[in-house]
């Protein structure tokens, strides 16, 4: 079946400018995360969606980021006036979001490589 | 805090080498822990996820184990292969009420086997 998809691949912006990173995760998977990869640095964990639990922001790093997921599916991470600091691989992951021994798997999109000018 | 620890970053073997990649972590106080595969520019793949009453996990050339006593986890690849070449990362989740489900991952091990 269709994995975790995530749009766009590559994304060159300015200093300044909004950013929107689209996730599409596998169907039937209530639990969604983004996380940031920068290089030389490990996965930084971003945010988690639950079913309809308020989300989990306690990893957003500054105000300018934000993501909303729509009809508890897909989800958008939005950063507005972007720096050259935000520049990383921001990656998606999603999973059942039930307890139990196999269902705790986050599988994972392939990123979006963001690079700030 | 957790954090996960991942020593060596790097490691380049020869085909055909057992080897072990290691993973330490401060709290003991986990949910599972999971190792990843991530070839460049790709996503990650989960390879093995070990629960917190459980002592390892096995997945045809693969074998994780977890002591939680003691912080450490670690990956046994059998019989090492070129296609083997990859970034190992290992995370662990915490025991947690309510929706915090977040991972804390390593900085990953940087594994080359050479033919």
């Amino acid at each position: 079946g269709a994995g975790v998809s995530q749009s766009p691949s590559n994304k060159v912006t300015e200093k300044g400018k909004d950013v929107e990173l689209r996730c599409d995760p596998i169907s039937g998977h209530t639990a969604l995360y983004w996380y940031r990869q920068s290089l030389g640095q490990g996965l930084e964990f971003l945010i988690y969606f639950q079913g309809n639990s308020a989300p989990d922001k306690s990893g957003l790093p500054s105000d300018r980021f934000s993501a909303e997921r729509t009809g508890g599916s897909v989800s958008t991470l939005t950063i507005q006036r972007t720096q050259q600091e935000d520049s990383a691989v921001y990656l998606c992951a999603s999973s059942l979001g039930t307890s139990g021994m196999s269902t705790d798997t986050q599988y994972f999109g392939p990123g979006t490589r963001l690079t700030v000018l | 805090k957790q954090e996960v620890t991942q020593i060596p970053a790097a490691l380049s073997v020869p085909e055909g080498e057992n080897l072990v990649l290691n993973c330490s972590f401060t709290d003991s106080a986990i949910y599972n822990l999971q190792w990843f595969r991530q070839d460049p520019g790709k996503g990650l793949t989960s390879l093995l996820l070990i629960q917190s009453s459980q002592r390892e996990q096995t997945s045809g050339r693969l074998n994780a184990s977890l002591d939680k006593s003691s912080g450490r986890s670690t990956l046994y690849i059998a019989a090492s292969q070129p296609g083997d070449s990859a970034t190992y990362l290992c995370a662990v989740r915490p025991i947690v009420t309510g929706a915090n489900s977040k991972l804390t991952f390593g900085k990953g091990i940087t594994l080359s086997v050479r033919p």
